[in-house]
């Protein structure tokens, strides 16, 4: 059961390099999301799709771009990052009609700017 | 705006003993829905316990339960008989919509647990 997919597992970039974070889900959901969670701070939500073809910005979205490829995908690009961008990415999905807003994870991303 | 809060960065308890996780929310929504996460120190985030706005009864699943009081908008994990697994990260979230057909979730900032033997 692969669940949430999020490729790579770890990744160390120079400031102002760019990079993707990849996302797949094989539950059929609609709704996919990436949080960013950083030391007290909790999981905060960059962006979000709520079905394919749409995209909206979370809390904190300055900085990152993202691409709903299709209902499976969802990719994270930093296209000049910076070392605030230092932290754990998850992406997510969640099924509207069983239960509301649940959210199913990936195992995270953690990604350090230098 | 929606507004988690956990007011306790830290926990102890006891093996064996019962922990009370504090989580208190604002909303103007009538419906809405609350969670418990858990982190363990490998890094995934493992879902709990759910509880909706209009659900009469507290939620419970297996050792957790939700001590739900609408009023004072309180959402609070109990977890019994602690165990020494039960060491970890643990957040409230709250469920909002977002648009037709989709919903987002706030994260307080968690709450370490930690279990002694």
């Amino acid at each position: 059961n692969a669940g949430v997919t999020q490729t790579p597992k770890f990744q160390v970039l120079k400031t102002g390099q760019s990079m993707t974070l990849q996302c797949a889900q094989d539950m059929n959901h609609n709704s996919m999301y990436w949080y960013r969670q950083d030391p007290g701070m909790g999981l905060r939500l960059i962006y979000y799709s709520a079905s394919e073809g749409t995209t909206d910005k979370g809390e904190v979205p300055n900085g990152y771009n993202v691409s709903r490829l299709n209902k499976r995908e969802f990719s994270l690009r930093l296209e000049s990052a910076a070392p605030s961008q230092t932290s754990v990415y998850f992406c997510a999905s969640s099924e509207v009609v069983t239960k509301p807003g649940e959210l199913f994870f990936g195992e995270g991303s953690r990604l350090t700017v230098l | 705006a929606q507004k988690i809060t956990q007011t306790q960065p830290g926990m102890f308890v006891q093996e064996k003993e019962a922990v009370t996780l504090d989580c208190t929310y604002d909303t103007s929504d009538p419906s809405y829905g609350l969670f418990w996460y858990k982190q363990p120190s490998s890094g995934e985030m493992i879902f709990l316990i759910y509880q909706g706005s209009y659900d009469q009864q507290n939620a419970t699943e297996g050792r957790y339960s939700l001590n739900f009081q609408k009023a004072r908008k309180s959402a609070n994990l109990v977890i019994s008989a602690s165990q020494l697994g039960d060491s970890a990260m643990y957040f409230c979230a709250m469920r909002r919509r977002s648009g037709a057909g989709s919903y987002q979730l706030t994260f307080g900032k968690g709450t370490k647990l930690s279990v002694i033997p």
